[in-house]
């Protein structure tokens, strides 16, 4: 079975720029999170969809990040324009039932914004 | 060794010995648990679980204890290996029924040859 995918393992990009992360989830995952990790802190949530619905972003930190879920499948995260603080390793995870092992996490991507 | 979870996020122990990571969590409704293990340039793996009527669970080389008085969660590997050098995450499931987890601070855990 394949795991959590996504790309691309690192991006470095100028304050102002945008960028799109990209996932694929374990097919037949319903449900597909994003979290942050930043500096070296826990890891943060940012937000789950259920199949193509948003189901919780309420760790969105503000309206320059968007993220979609094209048809239940693959997820996307934007962030336009990009600022230095939101640098920091970007994961990508699924699961089809929480409570019984938790997530697959992918490898992450981590972002630099100079 | 031990750490105290947020306020030392960082543990050294030598090969063989044994190792304590703890972890405070912050939701008394919680009552499912994960520890997780992420190595540099790696997603976070999953390592043992536990849910809030159980004391204790054992996998192989891994324990974890849950005190839900005090919200407190261990996990502790025992006979350390160079290969369980990584940053330990707990993480909580709150409350019943969400599919969200909350993650600690996380521990790094260095094993000395």
């Amino acid at each position: 079975e394949a795991g959590v995918t996504q790309f691309p393992s690192h991006s470095v990009i100028e304050k102002g720029q945008t960028v799109t992360l990209r996932c694929d989830p374990i097919s037949g995952h319903d449900n597909l999170y994003w979290y942050r990790r930043v500096m070296g802190k826990e890891i943060k949530f940012l937000l789950h969809f259920v199949k193509e619905s948003k189901q919780d972003e309420s760790g969105m930190p503000n309206n320059r990040f968007l993220a979609e879920r094209t048809g239940g499948t693959y997820s996307t995260l934007k962030v336009q324009p990009a600022e230095l603080e939101d640098s920091g390793v970007y994961f990508c995870a699924s699961s089809q039932d929480v409570r019984v092992g938790g997530y697959t996490f992918g490898s992450g991507t981590r972002l630099t914004v100079v | 060794g031990e750490s105290v979870g947020l306020h030392l996020p960082t543990l050294s122990v030598q090969e063989g010995d044994n190792s304590i990571i703890n972890c405070a969590y912050s939701n008394s409704a919680s009552d499912y648990f994960i520890w997780y293990k992420q190595e540099s340039g790696k997603g976070p793996q999953f390592i043992i679980d536990i849910r809030s009527n159980m004391d204790k669970r054992q996998g192989q080389r891994v324990t974890v204890l849950l005190n839900k008085t005090v919200k407190h969660l261990s996990l502790q590997i025992a006979a350390t290996q160079p290969g369980d050098s990584a940053v330990y995450f707990c993480a909580e499931n709150p409350p019943p029924g969400a599919q969200k987890l909350v993650f600690g601070q996380g521990t790094r855990l260095t094993i000395n040859p």
